[in-house]
């Protein structure tokens, strides 16, 4: 079974410009996540989905991100524009409910 | 408002032995716990959860013990082999948050051979 995949794998782009981080989450899962990591605030969650809804963003961190689920097999995340301090490890997971979720392996994000 | 809290940055333990990882937290809505371990340059893969009607759960050389009264659980391994050497993270869930997870900030396990 194939587990969560991201792309890309590291994106390195310069302040100001569009990113986009994609996600296609295990078949079946109901529930999508999107995480950032960075050394100093750890593993946070931004965002999350059920059923291709958006149910909890309170962690997205401003106006600059956003991100979408147009059906059950794919979502994106988007920094516009970007800053340096969104450069971070962004990780996608995906669960049914109140099961462990699965992650991929992340996107680094380096912002010049 | 770390919920979760990993209190040792890292840890260090000869082969063989037994690694302890160790996991506070606050909230007694919590009643769900899992660990993750994390290799460098991939994501959290998961590891063994307990739910909080249980103070024990055994997988294989992988055991994690909860006590509510202490809000406090803990990760054994045993015996510990290099390949388990990773971040390993504790995480906790309220069914009245939704299917959110709270990590806690990680601890470096290094197993020596």
């Amino acid at each position: 079974d194939a587990g969560v995949i991201q792309s890309p794998r590291h994106e390195v782009t310069e302040m100001g410009q569009e990113v986009t981080l994609r996600c296609k989450p295990i078949s079946g899962h109901d529930y999508l996540f999107w995480y950032r990591q960075t050394m100093m605030r750890g593993l946070e969650l931004l965002i999350y989905f059920n059923n291709n809804v958006p149910i909890d963003d309170s962690g997205m961190p401003e106006d600059r991100f956003s991100a979408k689920m147009p059906n059950a097999s794919f979502s994106t995340l988007k920094i516009q524009p970007s800053e340096p301090r969104d450069s971070a490890v962004y990780f996608c997971a995906s669960s049914l409910y109140r099961t462990p979720q699965h992650f991929g392996d992340g996107t680094r994000l380096s912002i010049l | 408002d770390q919920q979760v809290k990993q209190n040792s940055p890292s840890l260090s333990v000869q082969e063989g032995r037994i690694s302890i990882l160790n996991c506070d937290y606050t909230n007694s809505m919590f009643d769900y716990f899992l660990w993750y371990k994390k290799y460098p340059a991939e994501g959290p893969t998961f590891l063994i959860s307990i739910s909080s009607i249980k103070d024990k759960n055994e997988d294989g050389r992988f055991t994690v013990f909860l006590n509510k009264s202490a809000k406090h659980l803990s990760l054994h391994i045993v015996p510990s082999q290099p390949g388990d050497s990773a971040v390993y993270f504790c995480a906790a869930s309220a069914k009245e948050y939704g299917n959110k997870l709270v990590f806690g900030a990680g601890t470096i396990l290094r197993v020596k051979s």
